[in-house]
């Protein structure tokens, strides 16, 4: 079974603060993904990665930067929390294969204050 | 522009009668169609999908229709049960020209009512 593990379930965090989601796959994908769910808007990409160190932005990449050192592992940064990033963030891997399925981490719920 | 709508931001059933679930989508050039499920506070997860070769496809309870000249797809379940309760999502993508992304609908609520 694939395996997405994001590091935090829940995170609280001050305006103005640098955040760092972290994400860990173990299937060897090749690509990895950020994403942003809040009600109504569905899922919105931030960030993808198709290879390490390799990045590309997704629709709404502005306030956040990624980073991909290691294959298996691809950080969400946001340089300055605000408050408007409170959210539901979901990192997920596929390895571009099989209609390009996606699969996804726990999630991680963040509130600024 | 939304190119993978759904339109429908909730829909309640009767336990055991049959959910359907619709998206429709603009871009011509997708080619493979998938539904996720999600339930609160957790991850999305990978329920059924579809080549545009196809027009059928089916697992268990679970079956997805493709109506490509409509640009449209439903999910039915068959029996709706209580744990089915959850926000699907549908997704379409484009295989091959290096193009690994999946374009989201916005989800639609559905609530299985025992």
């Amino acid at each position: 079974d694939v395996k997405v593990t994001q590091s935090s379930r829940y995170l609280v965090k001050r305006t103005g603060e640098k955040v760092f989601l972290e994400c860990v796959q173990d299937m060897d994908h090749e690509n990895m993904f950020w994403y942003r769910q809040d009600p109504g808007l569905g899922l919105r990409l931030i960030y993808f990665s198709y290879d390490v160190k390799m990045k590309e932005k997704g629709d709404i990449p502005e306030g956040y930067s990624v980073s991909r050192e290691k294959k298996e592992r691809f950080s969400l940064i946001l340089e300055s929390a605000s408050t408007n990033q409170t959210s539901m963030y979901l990192c997920a891997s596929s390895s571009g294969g099989s209609g390009n399925i996606q699969y996804f981490g726990a999630g991680t719920r963040l509130s600024v204050l | 522009d939304q190119q993978v709508k759904q339109n429908s931001p909730s829909l309640s059933v009767q336990e055991g009668r049959i959910s359907i679930l619709n998206c429709d989508y603009t871009n011509s050039m997708f080619d493979y169609f998938l539904w996720y499920k999600k339930y609160p506070a957790e991850g999305p997860t990978f329920l059924i999908s579809i080549s545009s070769i196809k027009d059928k496809n089916e697992d268990g309870r679970f079956t997805v229709f493709l109506n490509k000249s409509a640009k449209h797809l439903s999910l039915h379940i068959v029996p709706s049960q209580p744990g089915d309760s959850a926000v699907y999502f549908c997704a379409a993508s484009v295989i091959g020209a290096g193009s690994y992304q999946l374009t989201f609908g916005k989800g639609t609520k559905l609530s299985v009512i025992p």
